[in-house]
């Protein structure tokens, strides 16, 4: 799987947007995008993933670069329920095992 | 609907020590994870279960067996444990879907992890 670049850690407001940034310059034309995030004491959880197109979901959306190269992953309005680590992985039809392999991801912490 | 369930939640063990990590899972998912996170880091795979009756190797499996017992079962053993892997463990599930497309999309769901000291 092709390599991710995130900012170690950001900081938002609560009630504004957050867009959390990942370069992927390397990516193939299948790998597809995928956004997880980890809460403090807990196990990851998936948020979105993409290929091509921007997509939305109840949690987020994931605005992907028209080259590919890069995506963004948006969160509309940031609660304190929000900090966490954000990773973002790319997945391709080789990972056949459907494993993820997590970079550092980048810490988010919301202020109220 | 429980999703993936691990025990124990916390565990110490003296070095040299075994202990066998157990998760379940109640969703009908065909491949299962066991992963490892040490401080400031991202999740590294240990080893995973792509179907029923099948195991490999993920990154870091020195020190380690697993186990597919069943559909629902993964467990992770550490036959002597050391310092080194003092950790916390996470085991994860994935849907397995009837397109092609779907081993590279269908997201994998985590339990809230063993967090493992050995002195």
């Amino acid at each position: 799987d092709a390599k991710t670049t995130q900012p170690n850690s950001m900081e938002s407001n609560e009630e504004e947007p957050v867009h959390l940034p990942c370069n992927h310059s390397t990516i193939s034309g299948t790998d597809y995008i995928h956004w997880y995030r980890q809460l403090p004491s807990q196990g990851p959880e998936y948020v979105i993933h993409g290929l091509t197109s921007n997509v939305n979901n109840r949690m987020a959306s994931l605005a992907i670069a028209e080259d590919r190269k890069s995506s963004t992953l948006i969160l509309h309005r940031a609660t304190l329920r929000d900090a966490a680590v954000y990773y973002c992985i790319l997945r391709d039809r080789s990972n056949q095992g459907g494993k993820l392999i997590f970079g550092q991801g980048t810490e988010l912490s919301v202020k109220p | 609907n429980a999703g993936v369930t691990q025990t124990p939640k916390f565990q110490v063990l003296k070095t040299g020590q075994s202990m066998t990590l157990q998760c379940a899972q109640d969703m009908n998912h065909n491949s299962m994870y066991w992963y490892r996170q040490d401080p400031g880091m991202g999740l590294r795979l240990i080893y995973y279960s792509a179907s029923e009756g099948t195991t490999d190797k993920g990154e870091v499996p020195n020190g380690y067996n697993v186990s597919r017992l069943n559909k629902r079962e993964f467990s992770l053993r550490l036959e002597s444990a050391a310092p080194s892997q003092t950790s916390v463990y996470f085991c994860a599930s994935r849907r397995l879907g009837g397109r092609v497309r779907d081993s590279y999309t269908q997201p994998q769901h985590f339990g809230d992890g063993t967090r493992l000291s050995i002195l």
